[in-house]
């Protein structure tokens, strides 16, 4: 049973450019979520996606960003026009149902030249 | 608004002995409290879940508590090892499904 995989790993993007990073959850998981680490600092949640519904998106940022779990394939985290603020570890989880413990996947390191 | 907060921020131990680190969370309505372990450039790997029911959690040397009413967790790792060094992360889980993450204690076990 694979994990929650993240790909691609590592993503060099130019300021204005397009950014898109894939989660798969682990098998059986219908909970996705988003998470940001930017230098420094903690941890911060993004978004909480079910199979082709955003259930919670209050921690993503208004403009540019969006997500996407559809009913087949990875979820998507797609950033547009990326700026130098954005460079940062973006990590997908998943859990089973509420009550579970999340599955971290390995991360996109996400740097905007 | 659920706040975390973890202390200390960074943590240097020689190797074998036993060691605590402390989570403390603002809101007790939490469902549930998971410890992580993050080395460096790599995601985060889960160590011990506690339900809001349960006092405490064991998994090999590591032994987490929770004491909901206080606000507070600790983590106890026994005869610690180099390969235990890396950033060791506290979240809880409220109402919502997001976790809240406090910023982490950076352990160091010296040979």
């Amino acid at each position: 049973n694979a994990g929650v995989m993240q790909n691609p790993r590592h993503l060099v993007r130019r300021r204005g450019q397009e950014a898109r990073l894939r989660c798969s959850p682990m098998k059986g998981h219908s909970h996705v979520y988003w998470y940001r680490q930017l230098p420094e600092e903690g941890l911060k949640f993004m978004v909480y996606l079910q199979k082709e519904n955003i259930i919670d998106e209050s921690g993503m940022p208004k403009e540019r960003f969006s997500a996407e779990f559809p009913k087949e394939g990875p979820s998507i985290l797609r950033i547009q026009q990326v700026v130098r603020g954005d460079s940062a570890a973006y990590f997908c989880a998943s859990s089973p149902d509420r009550e579970d413990g999340y599955t971290f996947g390995s991360g996109t390191r996400l740097t905007v030249v | 608004k659920q706040e975390v907060t973890q202390i200390p921020a960074a943590l240097s131990v020689p190797e074998g002995e036993n060691l605590v680190l402390n989570c403390s969370f603002t809101d007790s309505a939490i469902y549930n409290l998971q410890w992580f372990r993050q080395d460096p450039g790599k995601g985060l790997t889960s160590l011990l879940l506690i339900q809001s029911s349960q006092r405490e959690q064991t998994s090999g040397r590591l032994n987490a508590s929770l004491d909901k009413s206080s606000g507070r967790s600790t983590l106890y790792i026994a005869a610690s090892q180099p390969g235990d060094s890396a950033t060791y992360l506290c979240a809880v889980r409220g109402g919502s499904e997001k976790l809240v993450f406090g910023k982490g204690t950076k352990l160091t076990v010296n040979p």
